[in-house]
């Protein structure tokens, strides 16, 4: 299995542009995350899927913040406009049911707000 | 207000010694840890976790030591090697809920060979 895929792995835009991040969960997974890490806040879940509906979204910094799932193979994360604030690294995850504990990660999409 | 705290950043150990990494948390509700390591430019890999029920759970040359009554667990690594070197993640959940883990910020750990 090629695991938990996301691109890009690096993003550099501009203050007020739109972002779309991309992941594509392991096949067979229910669930599928996104969370943010910087270095004050750490990581920090943004919002998860359980069989591509849309559980708990607290975590979603603002409006700007927006995900999908349209399919049990595809996940964006969009920012738009974006900010300097949204530097991060954003990483998806995926994990296989409710009765299992284990989350996998994939490598994280860098993005920079200039 | 962080749930899961690791107050060492950093920690440099000599190889084929032991690594202690520390974790604390606060909320009380939670009752299954978990420890992720993660590798430059790379997401977090579950490494070993605990459940409330248990006060040390072994995987290897990895151990995990909880201690409920101080709201604080301990991962144990011996001997350490250099491709320990990683940052470590603590990380807690609700038992009947997996979804929302919450992280530490992590633990740099250096293996020095």
């Amino acid at each position: 299995d090629a695991g938990v895929i996301q691109s890009p792995r690096h993003e550099v835009t501009e203050m007020g542009q739109e972002v779309t991040l991309r992941c594509k969960p392991i096949s067979g997974h229910d669930y599928l995350f996104w969370y943010r890490q910087t270095m004050m806040r750490g990581l920090e879940l943004l919002i998860y899927f359980n069989n591509n509906v849309p559980i708990d979204d607290s975590g979603m910094p603002e409006d700007r913040f927006s995900a999908k799932m349209p399919n049990a193979s595809f996940s964006t994360l969009k920012i738009q406009p974006s900010e300097p604030r949204d530097s991060a690294v954003y990483f998806c995850a995926s994990r296989r049911d409710r009765n299992t504990e284990t989350q996998y990660f994939g490598p994280g999409t860098r993005l920079l707000v200039l | 207000d962080q749930q899961v705290k690791q107050n060492s950043p950093s920690l440099s150990v000599q190889e084929g010694r032991i690594s202690i990494l520390n974790c604390d948390y606060t909320n009380s509700m939670f009752d299954y840890f978990l420890w992720y390591k993660k590798y430059p430019a790379e997401g977090p890999t579950f490494l070993i976790s605990i459940s409330s029920i248990k006060d040390k759970n072994e995987d290897g040359r990895f151990t995990v030591f909880l201690n409920k009554s101080a709201k604080h667990l301990s991962l144990h690594i011996v001997p350490s090697q250099p491709g320990d070197s990683a940052v470590y993640f603590c990380a807690a959940s609700e038992e009947t809920s997996y979804d929302k883990v919450i992280f530490g910020p992590g633990t740099s750990l250096s293996v020095i060979p």
